[in-house]
């Protein structure tokens, strides 16, 4: 249980395209996720927490017209890279926490496998 | 602001070596601590965790001790194998509610030959 998936792993797109990528609780309901960006031989580094139904926080720094932020149902978000560029390349990782987990565990983070963005 | 600090990799171990991996963090309260393990192609696993000085985790063999007076969790584990090899993520969250907000150290990448 507790499973979360990413799609697409891998996209590759033109400079000044947008990206959607989605983050999907497979088994149970999200009531918040999370978004991360990971640069090579760096940390996760939280981007935004979103509760379903409600507006994503961004943490500082993080450019919310740029990278918007979705979670319109408790299994499903979407982060949009809008007029993406080479320096949005990078590995985006989600995770989610939620209910209806065995064992009654509704603190822990599940994540995903992530998704590497190329942008030429 | 919190921070981690772990031990740079890569780490390469004949199997059944014995395994540090060293993490020190910084908080300005009472953080909860985390070992992550990622698998090649896959998401980011909870490995252990503590939530209190001197809590000691454990799992699959790994075990790490919250240390407040050095403020470090080191991972550690007697004999590893093969199947260990993956990226470790020592992490810690801000004081309070859950885990929520997680701070992350850069990950070591561990590989195990037989």
């Amino acid at each position: 249980g507790a499973v979360v998936s990413q799609h697409p792993s891998r996209v590759i797109c033109k400079s000044g395209t947008s990206v959607k990528i989605e983050c999907r609780s497979l088994d149970f309901q999200a009531t918040t996720m999370f978004w991360y960006r990971q640069f090579p031989k760096q940390s996760l580094m939280l981007m935004a927490t979103s509760n379903e139904g409600s507006k994503a926080t961004y943490e500082q720094g993080v450019e919310k017209d740029k990278f918007l932020i979705n979670h319109a149902s408790l299994t499903l978000s979407t982060l949009t890279v809008t007029s993406a560029h080479p320096e949005d390349s990078s590995f985006y990782i989600c995770s989610a926490r939620g209910v209806g987990l065995a064992g009654g565990n509704n603190y822990e983070q599940y994540f995903g496998p992530g998704t590497r963005l190329t942008v030429t | 602001g919190n921070s981690v600090t772990q031990m740079e990799g890569p780490v390469t171990l004949s199997e059944e070596a014995f395994l540090t991996i060293n993490c020190t963090y910084t908080a300005t309260g009472y953080p909860s601590l985390f070992w992550y393990v990622q698998y090649p192609g896959e998401g980011l696993q909870l490995l252990l965790k503590a939530t209190k000085a001197d809590d000691k985790g454990s799992n699959k063999g790994f075990e790490a001790t919250y240390r407040k007076e050095t403020t470090s969790f080191h991972l550690e584990k007697g004999s590893v194998q093969v199947s260990d090899s993956a990226v470790y993520f020592c992490a810690l969250s801000d004081p309070g509610f859950g885990n929520e907000k997680l701070t992350f150290g850069t990950g070591t990448r561990l590989t195990i030959i037989p």
